[in-house]
């Protein structure tokens, strides 16, 4: 079975504290990708990073970063000091060898200014 | 680089009536998707794209709903008639193969 849990569902920050946001899948196969993506009010859903399955490094790009651990079959993604503009929802979503998307249900990040 | 184009971004009918959204995919991507998304939930695909061919279409309410692509480019869906249930955005995304996937803004249906 493929699946993807994004078991937080709405979180509220103050701007400039640091939020994780968790994201758990499941699946069989070996080869697989994994993704996040943004989705702002205005409701276009924007891509933020892809991960293969063989590359656990993490990475970080400005005040995201993203760690990707196969043990524990999670792609939780950090957001430092965060904005306004960074409230959105948050959708983490898997790829696998038979080429099927499987999205999560999405956590709904708010920063308070 | 141009995004995925849709149109129209919003659109309200009332029920048992048709509807039509159009996507244009970014240049030379081979896979094109359709999603619906209803309020307060993730995209759910409705059919996916390679080519001009269909590859998976098993979450599409064939009874109401058609998409096609002709030619490999651009893309149609439609909803006919449409039901109260259908009320959702509706988001169109091209990737160059099953691969990351880039979005259009979408088209909000309203089904009163």
């Amino acid at each position: 079975a493929q699946k993807v849990t994004q078991a937080q569902t709405e979180i509220s920050v103050v701007e400039k504290e640091d939020v994780t946001l968790d994201c758990v899948y499941e699946t069989r196969d070996t080869t697989y990708y994994l993704f996040w993506y943004k989705q702002p009010p205005s409701g276009e859903l924007v891509f933020l990073i892809r991960r293969n399955s063989f590359d656990e490094q993490n990475e970080i790009s400005g005040r995201y970063s993203w760690n990707f651990q196969k043990s524990t079959s999670s792609f939780n993604f950090t957001i430092t000091a965060s904005q306004v503009v960074d409230s959105a929802v948050y959708f983490c979503a898997l790829l696998n060898t038979g080429n099927q998307f499987y999205f999560g249900t999405g956590t709904s990040l708010t920063v308070i200014p | 680089e141009a995004g995925v184009a849709q149109s129209p971004r919003y659109k309200i009918i009332e029920k048992r009536q048709s509807v039509a959204f159009w996507c244009n995919p970014i240049s030379g991507h081979a896979t094109l998707y359709w999603y619906q998304q209803i309020l307060g939930q993730g995209p759910k695909l409705l059919i996916q794209f390679q080519n001009n061919g269909v590859v998976d279409d098993s979450q599409l309410p064939k009874d109401r709903f058609s998409a096609e692509r002709l030619k490999g480019v651009d893309s149609t869906l439609k909803i006919q008639p449409a039901k109260l249930e259908d009320s959702a955005v509706y988001l169109c995304a091209s990737s160059l193969y099953p691969d990351t996937q880039y979005f259009g803004p979408g088209t909000r249906l309203t089904v009163l």
